[in-house]
């Protein structure tokens, strides 16, 4: 079975530091990833996907992660974090083909001091 | 237009009863899911429905069950409720491979 491991549990940085949350999952074959956010108080969204094609996606908010296939990786990065990207960050999988699965890890609690 | 729209927001249940979940998907979209999530942790995927049949099932036990009805509305039923099930359960739907999630119904079992 897949599974999603995101090593940092919680995160508290300065405003303006960069930021980078890890993501492993352990499926070998083609996957689907995706990052969401849940700000507080609000619903899950999604702040960036990957499919295929070029390995470094851009989402919203400033953020981008880069797929490392070799080391199944899909890590979060933004180069200066604000106050209100305190959060709680998902990193997620779903297999492509086959039975819909979907994993979610179980998340990075972000908060950013101003 | 409207997001995913979930009922009730909250919910208080006692050991054994039973409890049922609604879900309204975003209008246009075919395809509903649930998650399972607890306190702390990511979320659980418990089953999808794309035009009315199940496309995925999680692993979860045969209390949970799930429909979805000609409309696309889902429902989520969960039997002899136990209270290791309080958790905050969320709806998502999807056109194509985007899922949007709800608000979700925070099930607290006593």
């Amino acid at each position: 079975a897949q599974s999603v491991s995101q090593h940092n549990h919680h995160v508290i940085l300065s405003e303006a530091a960069s930021l980078e949350l890890g993501c492993n999952y352990s499926y070998g074959g083609t996957v689907n990833l995706f990052w969401y956010v849940q700000y507080p108080g609000q619903h899950l969204q999604l702040l960036l996907k990957y499919f295929s094609g070029d390995p470094l996606v851009k989402g919203i908010k400033g953020f981008e992660a880069e797929f490392i296939k070799s080391k199944f990786s899909f890590n979060l990065r933004k180069p200066s974090v604000q106050w209100s990207d305190t959060a709680e960050y998902f990193c997620a999988v779903k297999k492509t083909g086959g039975s819909y699965i979907p994993t979610f890890g179980r998340g990075t609690s972000l908060i950013v001091h101003p | 237009d409207a997001g995913v729209t979930q009922s009730p927001t909250h919910l208080i249940k006692t050991r054994g009863q039973h409890v049922t979940l609604r879900c309204s998907p975003i209008s246009g979209h075919k395809s509903v899911s649930w998650y399972q999530q607890v306190l702390g942790q990511g979320p659980q995927f418990i089953f999808q429905y794309y035009e009315k049949e199940e496309r995925g099932r999680g692993n979860f036990p045969d209390r949970f069950s799930a429909r979805q009805f000609p409309n696309y509305s889902s429902e989520l039923n969960v039997n002899a409720l136990l209270l290791g099930d309080s958790a905050l359960y969320l709806c998502a739907s999807s056109g194509t491979w985007l899922e949007y999630f709800g608000p979700g119904t925070r099930l607290l079992v006593l």
